[in-house]
């Protein structure tokens, strides 16, 4: 079973820049979710798709981040402007139900 | 709103001793998972244990258990026999029951000395 694909794996950009990350699911699994992880933190949710529906997008500063999936596989999540304090990885995630895989994420570092 | 402490942002321990990295959580909620997350170097997430929180059994797998309190709200993570490849970032998570959302702790980096 092919694993949950990200790309870029590292970006860096300066600052009021924009940049885009793409994430691949694993085939079958309607849930994808969009994590931030910001260096020396755990992960933190920006955004929850269930197939190409939003399901939570509380937490994502929709001021600057976009996301979106189209036809309910891969994902894009789009940041305009970017500010320093956007320097993390951002991890891609899926799962049919309890178990999450997790794609190695993209680190990207705002100068 | 749910929320994991990690209080231990390092530990270290000898080769094929034991270590055992704490989690407190905080939740109203009785259904519920909790999960500990192994961050290697190359930033993929992967999944250490899983306990059910209506499940007394503690989980184990191989050289990995948890003792789980559910009344404290405590969660840890020991680790037996270590090996120079359990070195990594870990992570605690909580999961509500009928939601998918994961809520991190802050980490707890494990060094392993030869």
């Amino acid at each position: 079973e092919a694993g949950v694909a990200q790309s870029p794996r590292y970006k860096i950009i300066e600052k009021r820049q924009s940049v885009a990350f793409w994430c691949n699911p694993i085939s079958g699994h309607a849930t994808l979710y969009w994590y931030q992880q910001i260096l020396g933190q755990g992960p933190k949710l920006l955004i929850q798709f269930q197939n190409n529906g939003v399901v939570d997008d509380s937490q994502l500063p929709k001021d600057r981040f976009s996301a979106e999936r189209l036809k309910g596989v891969d994902s894009t999540l789009k940041i305009q402007p970017a500010k320093l304090e956007d320097s993390a990885v951002y991890l891609c995630a899926s799962t049919p139900q309890l178990g999450y895989t997790f794609g190695s994420g993209t680190r990207l570092t705002v100068v | 709103a749910q929320t994991v402490t990690q209080s231990q942002p390092e530990m270290s321990v000898q080769e094929a001793e034991t270590v055992t990295l704490s989690c407190t959580y905080d939740t109203s909620e009785s259904d519920y998972y909790l999960f500990w997350y192994k961050q290697p170097p190359s930033r993929q997430m992967i999944l250490v244990i899983r306990q059910e929180a209506y499940k007394q059994q503690n989980a184990t797998e191989n050289r990995f258990s948890v003792n789980f309190q559910k009344a404290a709200k405590s969660f840890s993570l020991k680790i037996s026999d270590s090996q120079l490849g359990d070195a990594a970032m870990y992570f605690c998570a909580y999961r509500r029951g009928g939601a998918q959302k994961l809520v991190f702790g802050q980490g707890t980096r494990l060094t392993i000395n030869p």
